[in-house]
Order: structure tokens, then C-alpha cells, then sequence
């Protein structure tokens, strides 16, 4: 296993497309994050699963924002009609039910023009 | 709801210890983590600490968990240019299930 995944790792678009990201986590890790970071601020909270569940959602998100995690394995976060407030890095991260050790993604780096 | 505070800058020069500190509302963490992320780069994980323990310590790395007053802290002992960097504190495993970061704390390292 080699640690948690993110695709692409970086992504322009246009304002107003649609854009969807990918995680994967590690393998036996049932307990999966998303963070959005902006420059010179700290990862803030997205939402996070434990399997497929969905647990909590961040008050952040807007409509235009949803995540997945069909099989409990791989997660998608997928903006609609992006708007140039979205441009961020997009963190993903895992762990296992009690949290011993959180392991990050290098993150997938959206500019919305 | 869950808060966790950093100072969000600290300045020293090379060869002096530097301590970044970290407090927290959420009582029920288990896992008390510090992260450094360099410019442009990812986060990197550099120690963590259980909250049955007061203090763990690896190389130039001393963590300090104070339970009663919810204070957590990163001593560098030596510091050095290279760990000029962003330092975030990270809080896992209490009853909410979410990993918090505080806001970072920035350490500039004067040679």
C-alpha cells in the first residue's frame, strides 16, 4: 500500500464547469476526510465517512458541493458550477476507527479561471 | 463546538528551541498530532501523542500534553533554517469523530 492517493493532482477549470476528484485511502482504513486549504490558512473541514456513511458535513459546503463513498473504499468530491472562491487545494485523508495515526494525501491543487 | 488555537507566529534564531503551543476545547481527543508543511508542499506528519501520556519525545522533538488546561506542545530543540515551515496541531479520536487542525503556527528560523 502506498499511503493515501489523490487524482489528478492538479485541476484548472472554467467557471461554471464541473469537476470531480478522487481518494483513495488506505486500504484497511474504514474512517475517510476532506479538507479544503487556502493559501496561508489551515486545512479546513469538509466532511468525513466512516465505510460509506457520510457523518458530518461542514456547514462551508454549499449545495454545489457533494462527496461519496459507494463502497467504503474510494471516495469522489464533486463541485458543481464552479466559482473562483473554490480554487484551493483539496486534501483527503484516512484512518482507522480510532485515529492512531491520520495519513494525508498530497492533495489535488483546483484553480477555477 | 470543537475550537483548537495556535499563535499563529514565532520567530527565533538558529540553535534556540523553539515551542509551539497548541490549546483545545474537546476534552475526549485521544490522538494529539503535529504536522509540518513546508511552501507549497504537502503536510507532513511529524509526532503524535496519545492522551494517556503527558509527554512524548523523538530526536529534537518534545511533545507536552497538559490534560487539565488542554495544552499541547512542540519544543525543536536546535532549531535549524530547514525547519522554518507552517506547524499544525491536529486532534483525532474524540467523540465527534473529526480530525481538527488548528489555524498553524508559522516559525521563522533567523540564521
Amino acid at each position: 500500500d502506498t499511503g493515501v492517493s489523490q487524482d489528478p493532482r492538479h485541476k484548472i477549470t472554467k467557471r461554471g464547469q464541473n469537476v470531480t476528484f478522487r481518494c483513495d485511502p488506505i486500504s484497511e482504513h474504514n474512517r475517510l476526510y476532506w479538507y479544503r486549504q487556502t493559501l496561508g490558512q489551515g486545512p479546513e473541514f469538509l466532511t468525513y465517512f466512516q465505510n460509506e456513511a457520510q457523518l458530518e458535513k461542514s456547514r462551508l459546503l454549499s449545495d454545489r458541493f457533494s462527496a461519496e463513498r459507494p463502497k467504503g473504499s474510494f471516495s469522489t468530491l464533486e463541485i458543481q458550477r464552479t466559482e473562483q472562491g473554490d480554487s484551493a487545494m483539496y486534501l483527503c485523508a484516512s484512518t482507522d476507527r480510532v485515529n492512531t495515526e491520520a495519513f494525508f494525501g498530497q492533495g489535488t491543487r483546483l484553480t477555477v479561471v | 463546538g470543537e475550537d483548537v488555537e495556535q499563535s499563529l507566529f514565532l520567530s527565533v534564531r538558529e540553535g534556540d528551541s523553539s515551542v509551539i503551543n497548541c490549546t483545545y476545547t474537546d476534552s475526549s481527543s485521544t490522538y494529539l498530532y503535529w504536522y509540518k508543511q513546508e511552501p507549497g508542499a504537502g503536510l507532513q506528519l511529524l509526532t503524535y501523542i496519545f492522551s494517556n501520556m503527558d509527554m512524548k519525545q523523538d530526536q529534537r522533538l518534545t511533545v507536552l500534553l497538559n490534560k487539565k488546561d488542554k495544552h499541547l506542545s512542540l519544543r525543536i530543540a536546535d532549531t535549524q533554517t530547514g525547519d522554518s515551515a507552517i506547524y499544525f496541531c491536529l486532534l483525532g479520536g474524540g467523540n465527534t469523530g473529526k480530525l481538527i487542525f488548528g489555524q498553524g503556527t508559522t516559525l521563522q528560523v533567523k540564521p
